[in-house]
Order: structure tokens, then C-alpha cells, then sequence
């Protein structure tokens, strides 16, 4: 059975720290997604990683990708309030089927 | 923009009501999925289809069914609703390959 893990599941962290979330997989996959989702609403995607190595960057947010290790990583830098959210990483088990993650609820304090 | 639109945002029915859930694509994707999504579990597959009149079961199928008469709308069927199906249900689709789901603003189901 495919299992996605996702640690911490719950960070509260202060304004202007960094912090990394990782996902770890069980199956071979080479793509990976990750999203947001704000308390009350749906899923945003943030991130696709296709390959081995693969490095993505938007604003406070950068994920990455290493397929060998089975493992993805979000990492915040210098957190600001607006990114409290829940954010969900999901593997492609093939047919464009997603397994999720139980997630990782973010609370960044003043 | 790219919408997936779920017709209801809330829901309240009674146990073993039959209860439809409707979602509509307008970006002429091939694939559509329903997921519930419970706390401490992440997100679920109940179904998925690739093709108009094409649906296959997911790792939670039972007590659901679904149908795909057309391309853009796939609805979820609750056959005899119970509280255990009390949930938050979430449509996505997909053009496929790579690229990821786009997802619906959700139908917060509660069985009462």
C-alpha cells in the first residue's frame, strides 16, 4: 500500500523564521505535487516536481524533489502571516492518481 | 480561468437519503476525480474517470457511486447516506500526464 507521510503535521513558527516540511513516500515516483489550502477552502497548487533534482521557487516558498531518497521537501524562509495554511503533498501512483498527504497545518505568530 | 465548480457548498441531509453531488469542469479535461477529505486522513479517492461513461473505483468506493454522461460534469452519488459519510467532498479534474488537478471549492456534506 502506498503511503505518503508528511511531518510535521502541525508547525507553529514566528514571523521571520525558517522552517522545512518534508514528505516522504513509499512507492517509486517521479512526480510530485504540492498544495495549499486556506482554512474553509479548496486546494491551490503550488508546486510540480517532474524529475530527480528537481527545484521550484515561488516567493518565501521553494520545494524539491529527490526521487531516490523518496522525498520531498517545502521549505519557508522568513515566514510571514500570510502563509498560514495547510499545505498538502501528493505523488502520482500512475494514471494521474494522486495520493495525498495528511497534511500540515501552518500557524505563523506575529 | 479554469473553473471547477461544485453546485453546493453545504449540505445537510438525513440518513439514508440518496444524495447527489455535482461538479462541472469548463476546461474540456479528460479526467475527474472525487476525494473526501477528513481531519488527520488528507484526502481520499473514492472515484475517477477518464472518459465520458468510463468511472473506476478508488481506495474508498464503498457506499458511493458516480456517472459521467457528459465530459464536463461528474456527480457523486451517496446510494443511502449515513453519518459516517459526514465529510467534506472535493472534485478536481485533470488535462492529464504531468500536469496537476485543478480542484472545486468543496461540498461540505453533513448526515444527520
Amino acid at each position: 500500500e502506498l503511503k505518503v507521510e508528511q511531518n510535521p503535521l502541525f508547525l507553529s513558527m514566528q514571523e521571520g523564521k525558517n522552517y522545512t516540511i518534508y514528505c516522504n513516500y513509499s512507492t517509486t515516483s517521479d512526480r510530485l505535487y504540492w498544495y495549499r489550502q486556506d482554512p474553509g477552502k479548496s486546494l491551490e497548487s503550488l508546486f510540480v516536481l517532474l524529475s530527480n533534482g528537481a527545484v521550484k521557487q515561488e516567493g518565501r516558498l521553494m520545494a524539491s524533489l529527490d526521487t531516490k531518497a523518496r522525498l520531498s521537501t517545502l521549505h519557508i524562509t522568513a515566514a510571514v502571516h500570510d502563509l498560514s495554511a495547510t499545505y498538502f503533498c501528493a505523488v502520482d501512483r500512475g494514471g494521474n492518481q494522486f495520493y495525498f498527504g495528511t497534511g500540515t497545518s501552518l500557524t505563523v505568530i506575529p | 480561468d479554469v473553473k471547477v465548480t461544485q453546485s453546493s457548498r453545504y449540505l445537510v441531509k438525513r440518513t439514508g437519503e440518496k444524495v447527489f453531488l455535482e461538479c462541472v469542469q469548463d476546461m474540456d479535461h479528460e479526467n475527474m476525480f472525487w476525494y473526501r477529505q477528513d481531519p488527520g486522513l488528507g484526502l481520499r479517492l473514492i472515484y475517477f474517470s477518464y472518459d465520458v461513461k468510463m468511472k473506476e473505483k478508488g481506495d474508498i468506493p464503498e457506499g458511493y457511486s458516480v456517472s459521467r454522461e457528459k465530459k464536463e460534469r461528474f456527480s457523486l452519488i451517496l446510494e443511502s447516506a449515513s453519518t459516517n459519510q459526514t465529510s467534506m467532498y472535493l472534485c478536481a479534474s485533470s488535462l492529464g500526464g504531468a500536469v496537476g488537478y485543478t480542484f472545486g471549492s468543496g461540498t461540505r456534506l453533513t448526515v444527520v
